[in-house]
């Protein structure tokens, strides 16, 4: 069965600090992609950050990486120097089979707090 | 770039009657965009997949003749929720794919409807 698991309902985290955020996932496919999203208060949904399954290298964007081990088939959000604007629901997505029609899976979400 | 809009962002109805909701893909055309519903501290739900050009295809357990969906341009998809019902309040939000690159789903701000 095609699915996201993300262990931590909740994370408080010291400013400055770095952050790990679980995410663990399960699929036959050989192909695959994992996504990254944030969910302010506000509620828009934003993009972080896109790990391919072929992709050899972790991914990284500006204060963000995935760090994804394949075989362990875990694609942990690491958030370097955290700020106050980090707080927020963060959700991880899997997108099965790169020729699918783009659908999504989507994790339970931790909601991650950062303290002054 | 990437940008997605969604109008309105807050809506008040009294039961009985229809709203419809529009999401726009403002600087990049869009072939396929997807509708969620979010209940509170709640991951996506996906409703539906939206087409350009052709019907949307409808996840199980969602009444297609209660949220009609129409995808009439590569830049527009509306959802309309017919004969609304107080336990249709909830947190609307649509995506779109942007073509090529990974097609991460670019999502907009989000509607939330009350229905009285």
């Amino acid at each position: 069965a095609q699915k996201i698991t993300q262990t931590q309902p909740g994370m408080f985290v010291q400013e400055k600090e770095a952050v790990t955020l679980d995410c663990t996932y399960d699929t036959s496919d050989q192909s695959y992609g994992l996504f990254w999203y944030k969910q302010p208060s506000s509620g828009e949904m934003i993009f972080l950050i896109y790990q391919g399954s072929y992709d050899e290298q972790n991914a990284t964007e500006g204060r963000y990486s995935l760090n994804f081990q394949k075989a362990r088939k875990s694609a942990n959000l690491v958030i370097s120097a955290s700020q106050l604007g980090d707080s927020a629901m963060y959700f991880c997505a899997m997108r099965p089979r790169m020729d699918s029609n783009y659908q999504l899976i989507w994790g339970a979400g931790t909601k991650l707090i950062i303290k002054p | 770039g990437a940008v997605v809009s969604q109008h309105p962002s807050r809506v008040i109805c009294k039961s009985g009657t229809s709203v419809k909701i529009e999401c726009r893909s403002l600087d990049f055309q869009a072939t396929t965009m997807f509708w969620y519903r979010q209940f509170p501290k709640q991951s996506l739900m996906l409703m539906a997949t939206s087409n350009e050009g052709s019907k949307a295809t409808y996840e199980q357990g969602v009444e297609k003749d209660k949220f009609l969906i129409n995808h009439a341009s590569l830049t527009l998809s509306t959802l309309t929720v017919t004969s609304a019902h107080p336990e249709d309040s909830s947190f609307y939000i649509c995506s779109a794919i942007r073509s090529g690159g990974a097609h991460e789903q670019y999502f907009g701000p989000g509607t939330r409807l009350t229905v009285t």
